[in-house]
Order: C-alpha cells, then sequence, then structure tokens
C-alpha cells in the first residue's frame, strides 16, 4: 500500500518569498508522483510530475520539485510567490497501477 | 481544446433519492477516473474505466454507488439512497492510460445531500 504525507495543512508566504511545500510517500515501489494545483471551485490541474529521467522537474507557473529517493520525498518548490499562488496544493502518487493516492493538501496564502 | 466537463455543476437532493452525474472526458482519452472530494477524507479514488477493459470498483464506498461508461466515452456516477455523508464534490478525470500519465480534472459536481 501507498500513501502520501504532506507535512503543513496550511503555509503562508509573503509575496515574493520561498515557496516550499513538503510531500513525502510510501510505496513499495518507485513511484510516479505529481503535484496538482487546485482553485478556489475548480478541479485539480497538474503542475508538474516525475515518471524517470532527472529527478529534478521543473513545471508551470515556475513550480519545481526533486524526487528524492533515499529520503521518499518530492517537495515543491518555487522561489518567489506571486499572489495568484494562492490555492491548495496536493500531492500524488501513482506506484505501478492507474489510481491515484492523494495526500491532505496544503493551503498557500500569499500575503501581500 | 475541450476540457473534461462535469454535469450538473451543483446538486442538492434530499436523504433517500437517487442522483445521477455525468462526465464527459477529452476526445481521445481511453481512461476516465472518479474521485470524492470531501472534508473528512480528502480526495478519494472511487472507479476507473480503460477502454473495454472491465472497471475498477474498488474504492467504491458501497453498493449504492455504480458507475458506467457508455460507447468508451461518457460515464455516469449513480448514487442510490443518498446519505447526508455522500455530501462531497465528485471530481472526473481522463487520460490517455498507464500510471505515468496524467490526468485531466474536470471541475466537478458538488453534491449536498439534505
Amino acid at each position: 500500500a501507498q500513501s502520501v504525507t504532506q507535512l503543513g495543512s496550511h503555509v503562508s508566504v509573503s509575496e515574493g518569498a520561498l515557496v516550499l511545500l513538503r510531500c513525502n510517500y510510501s510505496s513499495s515501489v518507485p513511484p510516479y508522483l505529481f503535484w496538482y494545483v487546485q482553485y478556489p471551485n475548480q478541479g485539480l490541474q497538474l503542475l508538474l510530475k516525475y515518471t524517470t529521467g532527472a529527478t529534478l522537474v521543473k513545471g508551470i507557473n515556475g513550480f519545481e520539485a526533486e524526487f528524492k529517493k533515499s529520503e521518499t520525498s518530492f517537495h515543491l518548490t518555487k522561489p518567489s510567490a506571486h499572489m495568484s499562488d494562492a490555492a491548495e496544493y496536493f500531492c500524488a502518487v501513482s506506484p505501478n497501477d492507474y489510481k491515484l493516492s492523494f495526500g491532505a493538501g496544503t493551503t498557500v496564502t500569499v500575503r501581500a | 481544446g475541450a476540457g473534461v466537463s462535469q454535469s450538473p455543476s451543483n446538486k442538492v437532493t434530499e436523504k433517500g433519492k437517487d442522483v445521477e452525474l455525468r462526465c464527459d472526458p477529452i476526445s481521445g482519452h481511453t481512461a476516465l477516473y472518479w474521485y470524492r472530494q470531501s472534508l473528512g477524507q480528502g480526495l478519494e479514488f472511487l472507479i476507473y474505466f480503460q477502454g473495454n477493459s472491465a472497471p475498477d470498483k474498488s474504492g467504491l464506498p458501497s453498493d449504492r454507488f455504480s458507475a458506467e461508461r457508455t460507447g468508451g466515452s461518457v460515464s455516469t456516477l449513480t448514487i442510490q439512497r443518498t446519505q447526508q455523508e455522500d455530501s462531497a464534490v465528485y471530481l472526473c478525470a481522463s487520460s490517455y492510460g498507464g500510471p505515468q500519465e496524467t490526468q485531466y480534472f474536470g471541475p466537478g459536481t458538488r453534491l449536498l445531500v439534505l
């Protein structure tokens, strides 16, 4: 069985500051890893994903994440937060089947 | 191109009534998924369709829940004899299939059972 842990249900950052959202997973096999963003009253939108190859993955809106197998982590970062980054962020894993297992989500607020 | 669409966007029903939720996937996507998003349980997988294969129903919470996919395209999720704990946002997603493929999500149907 696989599980996803997102540290911190709420993160508040100042505009222009670093955004760091933590995600750890447990999986018996190397998984595929995803970060999704959800804006209010909308569905989920893919930010980035790791399948194979380079462990540093770049996504949309200036976000990136690094897969660290030894730490079973896939933390999401953005160097400089923008007001439009305020949303809920979900880390998800798909080990070797088709179902996504999601973390509980992290709500990001951006202070002006 | 058009994304995943879901209807209705909101549904209010009375306890004990049946409801049907509809999902139109992205054209050409062979895989279709239903998830449920609720305050207490987060995002949960419900059911998965891939082509003409038998669906993976392992996430359906009870036998009151069922889903079908007609013609390999549109899907309907049916909840019979709704209960208050069924109140949630029901999200549909589609993809080209395969665990590494991106799942594209619709806006969801917000269900409230009174």
